[in-house]
């Protein structure tokens, strides 16, 4: 089947450093995205890894494990903004269908 | 600008009614989905249609209908016989390509409630 986990709340303080988990079993793999969602509003596109490593873009970071099935969604320097539910998505499948996680909330604190 | 548009944003129907939310998009995008979001839940697939007049279920199809008859539209029918039609419903579109690192375009969203 398929499966992708990640917790389901997390906290911290602004001006911090926060890392979102995601663990995946799929049938096949195209690439794993990170979305951000404000409640009640529509994801935005974070970051998409294909391949094992880093990706840095500015404040937001991710890596992918393809033989661990894993990923992880790196946020620093926190502002009050980020707090917001984040999405792991994988591409799977030969049509584009991307398969989504539950989310992780993130609520930031002063 | 491209984007998507999808309307109402807010949508309240009678139960046993029939219900059609819109989705159109001018990214001349070939591909489009449907997700349904519940709290605590991720986003569920629909239904996807990849060319016009050409479209699958997704994993929870039951109880909706979809056409696409036009390449920018992709309007999503939520009929009586779906047990549980209140949620928060999401359109998406992306370019065709199987492997993308373009991943979707979304919508805003409407959240439907059945009352």
């Amino acid at each position: 089947g398929q499966n992708i986990d990640q917790p389901t709340e997390m906290t911290a303080t602004e001006g911090a450093i926060v890392q979102i988990n995601c663990t995946y079993q799929t049938s096949g793999f195209n690439g794993l995205f990170w979305y951000q969602q404000h409640a009640g509003e529509a994801p935005t596109f974070l970051s998409y890894n294909v391949l094992d490593g880093l990706e840095e873009k500015g404040r937001f970071s991710s890596f992918l494990s393809r033989s661990k099935g894993y990923s992880y969604l790196l946020l620093k320097e926190l502002q009050m903004k980020d707090s917001a539910s984040y999405l792991c998505a994988v591409l799977s499948g030969g049509y584009n269908k991307l398969i989504f996680g539950a989310g992780t909330r993130l609520a930031v604190h002063p | 600008d491209g984007g998507i548009t999808q309307s109402p944003k807010y949508l309240f129907r009678k139960e046993g009614q029939n219900v059609t939310l819109s989705c159109e998009q001018n990214l001349n995008h070939d591909a489009m989905y449907w997700y349904r979001q519940d709290p605590g839940q991720g986003l569920r697939l629909i239904y996807y249609s990849q060319i016009v007049n050409d479209f699958q279920k997704g994993d929870i199809a039951e109880g909706y209908s979809v056409s696409r008859e036009k390449k920018e539209s992709f309007p999503l029918t939520v009929t009586s016989a779906q047990k549980n039609p209140t949620a928060f419903y999401l359109c998406a579109s992306s370019i065709r390509a199987a492997f993308s690192n373009y991943g979707y375009t979304f919508g805003s969203g409407t959240r439907l409630t059945v009352v």
